[in-house]
């Protein structure tokens, strides 16, 4: 079975300053990790997916699978940043596979 | 670009009354997943089709059944309700490469 932990329920950093939401996961195969946020009262939204390698508003994740991490990281946080972020699972060799979601992190970015 | 539309946006229900859930997938999506999210909790994995056919199951409750019809679209039918079923209940949908897309959710009240 797949678990996603997110330790920090909640972060709160100044603007400006770097940021680091902390996703771990526990799963025997090869996983597909994802991150979602959330801004308020809006739909989750995809911010990174391990295999795209991009940066998406400035964040980026990389996938240690040594570590069994996929930290999301931001070197200047900003004010719109503040959201709830979840990171998600998906386990591997599926195609058409369900999330499994850690417990989140609300971000909170102060001026 | 279209969204995932889900309806109704807001639920209010009596115990041991039912209730319908729909789900209208991105065009061109052929698989759709449903997630219960229950206050404070991160979302959970219930049910998904693909292509008209169930795809996988979480913990979804005997009282619960979901289908997907020939438009793609789905339907989250809860009868007997019950006070734990209040809940954030979302709906995603993904498309060959795979990113699930998610709609705003219904929220289901039950007193």
């Amino acid at each position: 079975a797949q678990r996603v932990t997110q330790p920090e329920k909640l972060l709160s950093v100044f603007k400006g300053a770097p940021v680091e939401l902390k996703c771990n996961y526990s799963y025997s195969g090869s996983p597909e990790l994802f991150w979602y946020v959330q801004y308020s009262r809006q739909r989750l939204q995809l911010l990174l997916r391990h295999i795209s390698r991009e940066s998406i508003k400035g964040f980026t994740a990389d996938l240690n699978k040594g570590e069994t991490s996929f930290h999301l990281k931001k070197p200047f946080a900003q004010e719109e940043d503040s959201a709830m972020y979840y990171c998600a699972l998906r386990a591997g060799g599926t195609s058409y596979g369900k999330l499994t979601f850690g417990q989140g992190t609300i971000l909170t970015v102060h001026p | 670009a279209a969204g995932v539309i889900q309806s109704p946006r807001h639920l209010i229900k009596e115990k041991r009354e039912t209730a319908t859930l729909k789900c209208y997938p991105i065009p061109r999506h052929d698989t759709v997943y449903w997630y219960q999210q229950g206050p404070g909790q991160d979302p959970q994995f219930l049910i998904s089709f693909y292509e008209k056919m169930q795809s996988d199951k979480g913990s979804i409750p005997d009282r619960f059944s979901a289908q997907q019809f020939s438009d793609y679209h789905s339907e989250l039918n809860m009868s007997s309700l019950e006070l734990g079923d209040s809940a954030l209940y979302f709906c995603a949908s993904s498309s060959y490469d795979e990113t699930q897309y998610f709609g705003p959710g219904t929220r289901l009240l039950v007193l």
